[in-house]
Protein backbone atom coordinates (compact mmCIF):
# COMPACT_ATOMS: atom_id res chain seq x y z
CA UNK A 1 0.00 0.00 0.00
CA UNK A 2 1.80 3.02 -1.42
CA UNK A 3 -0.43 5.76 0.28
CA UNK A 4 0.52 9.14 -1.92
CA UNK A 5 3.26 9.05 -3.91
CA UNK A 6 5.35 12.60 -5.38
CA UNK A 7 7.35 12.19 -7.57
CA UNK A 8 9.81 13.92 -8.11
CA UNK A 9 11.78 14.11 -5.19
CA UNK A 10 14.11 17.21 -5.87
CA UNK A 11 14.18 18.84 -8.76
CA UNK A 12 16.47 22.32 -9.79
CA UNK A 13 14.32 24.67 -12.12
CA UNK A 14 16.09 28.04 -14.24
CA UNK A 15 13.40 30.80 -14.18
CA UNK A 16 11.11 30.64 -16.76
CA UNK A 17 11.06 27.08 -17.12
CA UNK A 18 7.98 25.05 -16.95
CA UNK A 19 7.17 21.48 -15.13
CA UNK A 20 4.82 19.58 -13.40
CA UNK A 21 4.93 18.26 -9.72
CA UNK A 22 3.15 14.38 -9.72
CA UNK A 23 0.71 13.05 -7.06
CA UNK A 24 -0.86 9.88 -7.33
CA UNK A 25 -2.95 8.45 -4.48
CA UNK A 26 -4.05 4.47 -3.73
CA UNK A 27 -6.48 4.97 -1.01
CA UNK A 28 -9.35 5.96 -2.99
CA UNK A 29 -9.92 9.23 -1.68
CA UNK A 30 -11.77 11.90 -2.06
CA UNK A 31 -9.80 14.83 -1.24
CA UNK A 32 -6.51 15.90 -2.31
CA UNK A 33 -4.09 18.65 -1.41
CA UNK A 34 -1.11 20.26 -2.55
CA UNK A 35 0.64 22.73 -0.33
CA UNK A 36 4.12 24.36 -0.13
CA UNK A 37 6.26 24.55 2.92
CA UNK A 38 8.74 27.80 2.88
CA UNK A 39 11.98 27.28 5.21
CA UNK A 40 10.68 27.57 9.45
CA UNK A 41 7.20 28.11 7.87
CA UNK A 42 4.22 26.03 8.30
CA UNK A 43 2.22 24.38 5.37
CA UNK A 44 0.05 27.02 2.77
CA UNK A 45 -2.48 25.50 0.84
CA UNK A 46 -2.32 26.53 -3.01
CA UNK A 47 -4.82 23.83 -4.72
CA UNK A 48 -7.36 21.55 -3.29
CA UNK A 49 -9.85 18.96 -5.11
CA UNK A 50 -13.46 17.54 -3.31
CA UNK A 51 -13.18 14.86 -6.55
CA UNK A 52 -12.20 13.97 -10.09
CA UNK A 53 -13.42 17.21 -11.91
CA UNK A 54 -13.72 19.68 -9.03
CA UNK A 55 -10.71 22.07 -8.11
CA UNK A 56 -10.33 25.05 -6.25
CA UNK A 57 -7.94 27.70 -4.58
CA UNK A 58 -6.33 28.07 -1.98
CA UNK A 59 -4.47 30.42 -0.08
CA UNK A 60 -1.42 31.00 -2.26
CA UNK A 61 -2.73 29.97 -5.57
CA UNK A 62 -0.68 32.24 -8.05
CA UNK A 63 1.55 30.55 -10.49
CA UNK A 64 -0.07 27.52 -10.39
CA UNK A 65 -2.74 25.16 -12.13
CA UNK A 66 -3.98 21.99 -11.39
CA UNK A 67 -6.26 19.46 -13.18
CA UNK A 68 -8.14 16.15 -11.34
CA UNK A 69 -9.14 14.13 -14.12
CA UNK A 70 -8.81 10.91 -12.34
CA UNK A 71 -9.68 10.02 -8.66
CA UNK A 72 -5.75 8.81 -7.94
CA UNK A 73 -4.32 11.90 -10.17
CA UNK A 74 -3.69 15.41 -8.86
CA UNK A 75 -0.74 16.68 -10.62
CA UNK A 76 0.57 20.48 -10.07
CA UNK A 77 1.76 22.79 -13.33
CA UNK A 78 4.26 25.45 -12.42
CA UNK A 79 4.45 27.51 -15.92
CA UNK A 80 7.04 30.19 -15.96
CA UNK A 81 8.87 29.34 -12.37
CA UNK A 82 9.94 32.56 -10.19
CA UNK A 83 12.38 32.21 -7.49
CA UNK A 84 9.69 33.19 -5.05
CA UNK A 85 8.39 29.63 -5.81
CA UNK A 86 11.59 27.95 -4.22
CA UNK A 87 9.64 25.86 -1.37
CA UNK A 88 9.17 22.25 -0.72
CA UNK A 89 5.55 20.72 -1.54
CA UNK A 90 3.63 18.30 -0.13
CA UNK A 91 0.33 16.31 -1.38
CA UNK A 92 -2.20 15.27 1.06
CA UNK A 93 -4.94 12.95 0.59
CA UNK A 94 -7.72 12.25 3.06
CA UNK A 95 -11.70 10.91 2.80
CA UNK A 96 -13.53 13.41 3.14
CA UNK A 97 -12.42 16.52 5.52
CA UNK A 98 -11.14 13.87 7.69
CA UNK A 99 -7.27 13.70 8.87
CA UNK A 100 -4.65 14.30 5.72
CA UNK A 101 -2.08 11.25 4.84
CA UNK A 102 0.63 13.22 2.99
CA UNK A 103 3.42 12.58 0.16
CA UNK A 104 7.26 12.73 1.08
CA UNK A 105 7.28 16.16 -0.50
CA UNK A 106 9.09 17.62 -3.68
CA UNK A 107 12.07 19.78 -2.79
CA UNK A 108 12.01 22.31 -5.66
CA UNK A 109 14.55 25.08 -6.29
CA UNK A 110 14.53 27.80 -9.17
CA UNK A 111 17.52 29.30 -9.69
CA UNK B 1 -9.71 34.61 6.20
CA UNK B 2 -10.21 31.81 8.97
CA UNK B 3 -6.77 31.17 10.45
CA UNK B 4 -4.99 28.72 13.04
CA UNK B 5 -2.36 30.22 15.32
CA UNK B 6 0.47 28.67 17.26
CA UNK B 7 1.81 31.18 19.53
CA UNK B 8 5.35 29.40 20.79
CA UNK B 9 7.71 28.95 17.89
CA UNK B 10 10.02 27.07 19.74
CA UNK B 11 9.42 25.03 22.54
CA UNK B 12 12.40 22.94 25.16
CA UNK B 13 11.30 20.26 27.28
CA UNK B 14 13.49 17.49 29.51
CA UNK B 15 13.42 14.24 28.82
CA UNK B 16 10.58 12.74 30.93
CA UNK B 17 8.72 15.98 31.46
CA UNK B 18 5.38 16.94 30.16
CA UNK B 19 5.06 19.95 27.53
CA UNK B 20 1.83 21.47 26.52
CA UNK B 21 1.82 23.29 23.18
CA UNK B 22 -0.41 25.92 22.38
CA UNK B 23 -2.75 26.46 19.51
CA UNK B 24 -5.94 28.74 18.98
CA UNK B 25 -7.78 28.62 15.38
CA UNK B 26 -11.29 30.82 13.84
CA UNK B 27 -14.13 29.32 12.59
CA UNK B 28 -17.47 30.10 11.73
CA UNK B 29 -18.91 26.04 11.22
CA UNK B 30 -19.94 24.13 14.32
CA UNK B 31 -19.03 20.97 12.99
CA UNK B 32 -15.20 20.78 12.59
CA UNK B 33 -12.10 18.47 13.06
CA UNK B 34 -8.52 19.63 14.69
CA UNK B 35 -5.41 17.81 14.03
CA UNK B 36 -1.87 17.80 15.42
CA UNK B 37 1.26 16.47 13.20
CA UNK B 38 4.50 16.15 13.83
CA UNK B 39 7.22 16.58 11.15
CA UNK B 40 10.27 15.14 11.98
CA UNK B 41 13.81 16.48 10.23
CA UNK B 42 12.57 13.53 7.95
CA UNK B 43 10.19 16.05 6.97
CA UNK B 44 7.52 13.50 6.96
CA UNK B 45 4.04 14.62 8.53
CA UNK B 46 2.70 12.46 10.73
CA UNK B 47 -0.61 12.72 12.31
CA UNK B 48 -0.56 12.63 16.10
CA UNK B 49 -3.82 13.29 17.25
CA UNK B 50 -7.17 14.10 16.14
CA UNK B 51 -10.44 15.66 18.28
CA UNK B 52 -14.09 16.27 16.67
CA UNK B 53 -15.56 19.54 17.77
CA UNK B 54 -18.88 17.84 18.73
CA UNK B 55 -17.24 15.36 21.08
CA UNK B 56 -16.76 16.82 24.42
CA UNK B 57 -14.18 14.39 25.97
CA UNK B 58 -10.59 15.28 25.13
CA UNK B 59 -8.98 12.80 22.45
CA UNK B 60 -5.98 10.56 24.10
CA UNK B 61 -3.34 8.77 21.96
CA UNK B 62 -0.93 7.04 24.50
CA UNK B 63 1.48 10.29 25.69
CA UNK B 64 -0.73 12.57 23.47
CA UNK B 65 -3.53 14.12 24.73
CA UNK B 66 -5.67 17.31 24.06
CA UNK B 67 -7.14 19.96 25.71
CA UNK B 68 -10.16 21.08 23.45
CA UNK B 69 -12.31 24.78 24.52
CA UNK B 70 -14.86 24.68 21.94
CA UNK B 71 -15.89 28.07 23.30
CA UNK B 72 -12.32 29.72 23.87
CA UNK B 73 -11.35 28.06 20.29
CA UNK B 74 -8.24 26.56 21.84
CA UNK B 75 -6.65 23.14 20.84
CA UNK B 76 -3.49 22.67 23.10
CA UNK B 77 -1.41 19.53 23.22
CA UNK B 78 0.18 17.88 25.65
CA UNK B 79 3.25 15.19 25.62
CA UNK B 80 3.74 13.34 28.70
CA UNK B 81 6.78 11.43 29.64
CA UNK B 82 8.85 13.07 26.71
CA UNK B 83 11.00 11.02 24.57
CA UNK B 84 13.80 12.08 22.39
CA UNK B 85 12.52 10.89 19.38
CA UNK B 86 9.49 13.60 20.11
CA UNK B 87 12.08 16.43 19.07
CA UNK B 88 10.03 17.67 15.68
CA UNK B 89 7.78 20.33 14.39
CA UNK B 90 4.48 20.44 15.36
CA UNK B 91 1.63 21.80 13.18
CA UNK B 92 -1.62 22.18 14.29
CA UNK B 93 -4.53 21.77 11.81
CA UNK B 94 -8.63 22.43 11.13
CA UNK B 95 -9.47 20.47 8.36
CA UNK B 96 -12.37 22.30 7.78
CA UNK B 97 -10.38 25.50 5.91
CA UNK B 98 -7.33 22.85 5.15
CA UNK B 99 -4.99 25.46 7.40
CA UNK B 100 -2.30 24.68 9.39
CA UNK B 101 -0.34 26.78 12.04
CA UNK B 102 2.97 28.54 11.46
CA UNK B 103 4.39 25.23 13.64
CA UNK B 104 5.84 25.00 17.37
CA UNK B 105 9.68 23.65 17.25
CA UNK B 106 9.87 21.03 20.44
CA UNK B 107 13.54 20.26 21.89
CA UNK B 108 13.60 17.24 23.90
CA UNK B 109 16.53 17.53 26.24
CA UNK B 110 18.40 14.63 27.46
Amino acid sequence: NAGVTQTPKFRILKIGQSMTLQCAQDMNHNYMYWYRQDPGMGLKLIYYSVGAGITDKGEVPNGYNVSRSTTEDFPLRLELAAPSQTSVYFCASSYSRGFQHFGDGTRLSIL
Amino acid sequence: AQTVTQSQPEMSVQEAETVTLSCTYDTSESDYYLFWYKQPPSRQMILVIRQEAYKQQNATENRFSVNFQKAAKSFSLKISDSQLGDAAMYFCSNNNDMRFGAGTRLTVKP
